[in-house]
């Protein structure tokens, strides 16, 4: 069974530009999430969506940020425009019972 | 709310020497209790959870930590570490129990083993 797969591994771009990171989850997982770390600090949640609708989005950190899951399979997270406080690494999650959740090796994104 | 404190940002250990990674959380529930390890390069993977069965939760890799209530804690053990246990260790706590809303992280500890 292929785990959860995100691309790309890593980004750079320049501040005021847009990138999109993608999330494959696992077939069959309905829940998927996106986590970010920044700077070393704690891994903290930014959304939760069960099949294509956010179910919960309180730890997006503002409007730059949006994510989508169209016919809830995979799933984008996009940053339009780019500062330097987003660098950080970003983490998809899958899981299908809800107790556990199974991560991808993160997106690691450099905004110079 | 629900908050995880890991108490060690580091820790190093001899190859073969037993390993405590320390883990205190607040929550308003029973919760369900989780570590993930990261090596370099690599994905979060789970390696044991507690979900309100057996106190004392075995993982992969001779991993194993108890949930105390009494003391809030969920202390990840190893008798013995090898090399390769090397990694960046997340205790991490679900909020509510079982929905899986929300993982919260702490900020981690990075395990160093020497030869």
């Amino acid at each position: 069974e292929a785990g959860v797969t995100q691309f790309p591994s890593h980004s750079v771009i320049e501040k005021g530009q847009t990138v999109t990171l993608r999330c494959d989850p696992i077939s069959g997982h309905d829940n998927l999430y996106w986590y970010r770390r920044v700077m070393g600090k704690e891994i903290k949640f930014l959304l939760h969506f069960v099949k294509e609708s956010k179910q919960d989005e309180s730890g997006m950190p503002n409007n730059r940020f949006l994510a989508e899951r169209t016919g809830g399979t995979y799933s984008t997270l996009k940053v339009q425009p780019a500062e330097l406080e987003d660098s950080g690494v970003y983490f998809c999650a899958s899981s299908h019972s809800r107790t556990e959740a199974f991560f991808g090796q993160g997106t690691r994104l450099t905004v110079v | 709310a629900q908050s995880v404190t890991q108490l060690d940002s580091h820790v190093s250990v001899s190859e073969g020497t037993p390993v405590l990674l320390r883990c205190n959380y607040s929550s308003s529930y029973s919760p369900s209790l989780f570590w993930y390890v990261q090596h370099p390069n690599k994905g979060l993977q789970l390696l044991l959870k507690y979900t309100s069965a057996a106190t004392l939760v075995k993982g992969i890799n001779g991993f194993e930590a108890e949930f105390k209530k009494s003391e809030t804690s969920f202390h990840l053990t190893k008798p013995s570490a090898h090399m390769s246990d090397a990694a960046e260790y997340f205790c991490v706590v679900s909020d509510p129990p079982n929905t899986g809303n929300q993982f919260y992280f702490g900020t981690g500890t990075s395990l160093t083993v020497i030869p």
